[in-house]
């Protein structure tokens, strides 16, 4: 079975700080990575995803995410955090193998960000 | 385009009663998933259903059904509800394809008392 690490379940940054959120998934073969983005009371938001061909992959609101295969690692940055940028972030997997509409999710990582 | 909607939005039941839970999906995604998140366990996969039939299902007990429609709206019903069901039902829908992502709706809070 596959599975999702997301390294620190909170995260606290700076305004206008860098936001570094990590991801780790194992699986024998790479799969489809996504990030997402939840809001109090709300559903998931898609951030970004990889799924082929450039590792560097630019999502939404100024974030990016870098798959790493030797790594297994999908982490997810931003330059500059936004007050609007605090948020639950969640990093999901799903095996290209296998199917597609399931997704395997990490445990979150809430982000503050204090002015 | 609307995107997927859930109701209702927020529900208390009491243990031992039953419940239902309905999503429109997307118009034209075919494919919808329901995913149960709570605080302890965090998102897990119950099913997934395209064009009328069960495609997936995760790991939850027989207590937990669902269904598609002909329209692919679907319903999840949960029967002789815990204390353990409390949690947030989140419906996701997605198009045919490889990669494709799927889109959430705002979910329906589920209180069991």
């Amino acid at each position: 079975a596959q599975s999702v690490t997301q390294l620190g379940s909170h995260v606290s940054v700076s305004e206008g700080a860098l936001v570094l959120l990590r991801c780790n998934y194992s699986s024998s073969v790479p799969p489809y990575l996504f990030w997402y983005v939840q809001y109090p009371n709300q559903g998931l938001q898609l951030l970004l995803k990889y799924t082929t061909g450039a590792t560097l992959v630019k999502g939404i609101n100024g974030f990016e995410a870098e798959f790493k295969k030797s790594e297994t690692s999908f982490h997810l940055t931003k330059p500059s955090a936004h007050m609007s940028d605090a948020a639950e972030y969640f990093c999901a997997v799903s095996d290209p193998g296998g199917s597609n509409y399931k997704l395997t999710f990490g445990k979150g990582t809430l982000l503050t960000v204090n002015p | 385009k609307a995107g997927v909607t859930q109701t209702p939005r927020y529900l208390i039941k009491t243990r031992g009663q039953q419940v239902t839970l309905s999503c429109s999906p997307i118009s034209g995604h075919r494919s919808v998933s329901w995913y149960q998140q709570t605080p302890g366990q965090g998102l897990q996969f119950l099913f997934e259903y395209f064009s009328e039939t069960q495609r997936n299902k995760g790991n939850f007990p027989g207590r937990f059904s669902g269904r598609q429609f002909s329209n692919s709206r679907s319903e999840m019903n949960v029967s002789t509800l815990e204390l353990g069901d409390s949690a947030l039902y989140l419906c996701a829908s997605s198009s045919t394809g490889t990669g494709t992502e799927q889109y959430f709706g705002p979910g329906t809070r589920l209180t069991v008392t």
